[in-house]
């Protein structure tokens, strides 16, 4: 099993431009999380879905949307890159509830 | 809202001291707690929770609610415990979200 998989691992991008971050997890997960890591902050949840058909709002979702595609897939779109969105964004999942989270293996964003 | 927090951003010991990372809470509830690692280029993976109240790679953590606090500790540290911390914090009815600190950087030296 591949876990969870992410695409792209490194990206560039110009302010203005906008993106698709893909994240896919074979473990038939209900729940999925899409995060920020920054220098000193940690990780900060953008969005999640609780299970296929629902998003929600985490910490810091200005400036993103997401799909839940379907039960396995959940994308993290950037309409229009700005330089405060270059960061390490990780995607996880977990069977839900009180389960641990399961991370990828990040997608390295910059914006120019 | 909950806050957790992690005081220090790197943390240096040697072979064989003992360590302990730090990590403080703010909530008002019953929360569970956790501890991430991240070694360098691995995936961020979950290290314990205390509902397990297991030791894990020689580490344990103690939930104290009097102290809002959930400290990670280790005896004796190994080279390989070198890596990134988080602590990180569920709330009872956030489902399965997670607020995270702001992690530890251990470094074990020989």
């Amino acid at each position: 099993n591949a876990g969870v998989t992410q695409t792209p691992k490194f990206q560039v991008l110009k302010t203005g431009q906008s993106m698709t971050l893909q994240c896919a997890q074979d473990m038939n997960h209900n729940s999925m999380y899409w995060y920020r890591q920054d220098p000193g902050m940690g990780l900060r949840l953008i969005y999640y879905s609780a299970s296929e058909g629902t998003t929600d709002k985490g910490e810091v979702p200005n400036g993103y949307n997401v799909s839940r595609l379907n039960k396995r897939e959940f994308s993290l779109r950037l309409e229009s890159a700005a330089p405060s969105q270059t960061s390490v964004y990780f995607c996880a999942s977990s069977e839900g509830g009180w389960d641990e989270q399961f991370f990828g293996p990040g997608t390295r964003l910059t914006v120019l | 809202a909950q806050r957790v927090t992690q005081p220090e951003k790197l943390l240096s010991v040697f072979k064989g001291a003992p360590v302990e990372l730090k990590c403080n809470y703010s909530y008002s509830g019953s929360p569970e707690l956790f501890w991430y690692v991240q070694y360098s280029r691995q995936r961020l993976q979950l290290l314990l929770r205390h509902i397990s109240r297991e030791s894990i790679k020689g580490f344990t953590a103690d939930l104290n609610k009097g102290e809002t606090s959930f400290h990670l500790k280790k005896p004796f540290a190994q080279e390989e415990d070198s890596a990134m911390y988080y602590c990180a914090l569920k709330e009872e009815t956030s489902g399965s979200r997670l607020t995270f600190g702001e992690g530890t950087q251990l470094t074990v030296n020989p």
